[in-house]
């Protein structure tokens, strides 16, 4: 079993929709969690961050992290087509040192229809 | 502008021959990372440097050296020993051991063998 599962996509809404990506995973030592979102032939540009268990909201993001299910999510509001892109969840088990390293999701790729 | 650049944005190599990606940053971060993407397969991390003269392997660091002579560069080779060189390359930075935090992406070199 993978560390990291994501969802493998892709995944097409109309405008406007509301979007659910989710990622699993296996190790309860992860504490920071991570959505990154990358444009075709683009850099990944990191999105949302949060720590632990809990929501975090952002715009039309919300990032939502269950540590009892081992389960993240991020939600998009109001999906616009400029939303459409790759999007990676990541994980790391430390804020410093060898543990601090990422683990990354496969990535789903978002199109988002006008 | 502060920032991570990476060149050439496309490399093409014959067989048997070794290739250096530059990536170069100057937002004075000290951990530097290199991470290859191949199409469904997320990014996996080749080498990271958390400091000037020293450099880690990560978890696909075989056909693949770097060096960290300079805060600011951390040039990855591509050696003809790597049996699948063709992919994305990216470089990313951050503040030292953080990737947790905001870790900043190049915008990639994509390298095909020919």
């Amino acid at each position: 079993q993978k560390e990291v599962e994501q969802d493998p996509g892709p995944l097409s809404v109309p405008e406007g929709a509301i979007v659910s990506l989710n990622c699993t995973y296996s190790n309860s030592a992860f504490q920071y969690f991570m959505w990154y979102r990358q444009y075709s032939r683009k850099g990944p540009e990191l999105l949302m961050y949060t720590y632990s268990s809990g929501n975090k909201e952002d715009g039309r993001f919300t990032a939502q992290v269950d540590k009892s299910s081992k389960y993240i999510s991020l939600f998009i509001r109001d999906s616009q087509p400029s939303d459409s892109a790759t999007y990676l969840c990541a994980m790391t088990r430390s804020y410093t040192g060898a543990n601090s390293k990422l683990t990354f999701g496969k990535g789903i790729t978002l199109s988002v229809r006008p | 502008d502060g920032g991570i650049t990476q060149s050439p944005k496309y490399l093409f190599r014959k067989e048997g021959q070794n290739v250096t990606l530059s990536c170069e940053q100057n937002l004075n971060h000290d951990a530097m990372y290199w991470y290859r993407q191949d199409p469904g397969q997320g990014l996996r991390l080749i080498y990271y440097s958390q400091i000037v003269n020293d450099f880690q392997k990560g978890d696909i660091a075989e056909g693949y050296s770097v060096s960290r002579e300079k805060k600011e560069s951390f040039p990855l080779t591509v050696t003809s020993a790597q049996k699948n060189p063709t992919a994305f390359y990216l470089c990313a930075s951050s503040i030292w051991g953080g990737l947790n935090t905001e870790a900043f992406f190049g915008q990639g070199t994509r390298l095909t063998v020919v």
